[in-house]
């Protein structure tokens, strides 16, 4: 079975702070993607960044960073130095070949000024 | 590109009513999904096309759900008769590409209210 878990329902930080956003997936699947997705108030999802079983490398844009890790089966997002307009729900998601794409139940992120 | 648009963004309706949510994805993409989001089950695949040909609906609640896409720019989302437990916010979403590595735009979605 497929499932992917956030454990952490709400954050909340002061501008400026580090936040890390933690997934945990479960896959026995050996192909795999996985995303992460952020919905901010307006309500719109919005793709951030996808990513392969076959590539663990880190990846940085901006104040985003992503790290894959397959012995632990995470893939968590830290947001550097963050800023209110990065205040919303962010939802990792993995999809293991087919078409139906699953999403974790989401962490919604407060950042205060 | 416009973007997947959904109509209508919000929607109160009584009991019994019939819902009907429309969408129109991005041209050229040959993937549509319908999302439905509540605070109990998160984000849940209802249906998804392809070509406009509907390939898998098992997660459709109930049969008081429909959902059909009559050309590539264009699906509808029926309820009928809605009830109160229906009240979530519909997304829909179309990707160019099937596969595992389709990544998904959502339209703003509809958020449905039964009363």
């Amino acid at each position: 079975a497929q499932k992917v878990t956030q454990a952490q329902t709400e954050i909340s930080v002061v501008e400026k702070e580090d936040v890390t956003l933690d997934c945990v997936y479960e896959t026995r699947d050996t192909t795999y993607y996985l995303f992460w997705y952020k919905q901010p108030p307006s309500g719109e999802l919005v793709f951030l960044i996808r990513r392969n079983s076959f590539d663990e490398q880190n990846e940085i844009s901006g104040r985003y960073s992503w790290n894959f890790q397959k012995s632990t089966s995470s893939f968590n997002f830290t947001i550097t130095a963050s800023q209110v307009v990065d205040s919303a729900v962010y939802f990792c998601a993995l999809n293991t070949g087919g078409f139906k794409t699953i999403f974790g139940a989401g962490t919604r992120l407060f950042v205060k000024a | 590109d416009a973007g997947v648009i959904q109509s209508p963004r919000h929607e109160v309706t009584e009991m019994g009513q019939e819902v009907t949510l429309r969408c129109k994805p991005i041209s050229g993409h040959d993937y549509l999904f319908w999302y439905r989001q509540t605070m109990m089950r998160g984000l849940e695949l209802l249906i998804y096309f392809n070509n406009n040909v509907p390939i898998d609906d098992s997660g459709m609640p109930e049969d008081r759900f429909s959902a059909k896409m009559p050309n590539a720019s264009f699906s509808t989302l029926k309820i009928q008769p809605s009830e109160p437990r229906d009240s979530a916010v519909y997304f829909c979403a179309s990707s160019p590409t099937g596969g595992g590595a389709n990544v998904l735009t959502f339209g703003a979605g509809s958020r449905l209210t039964v009363l």
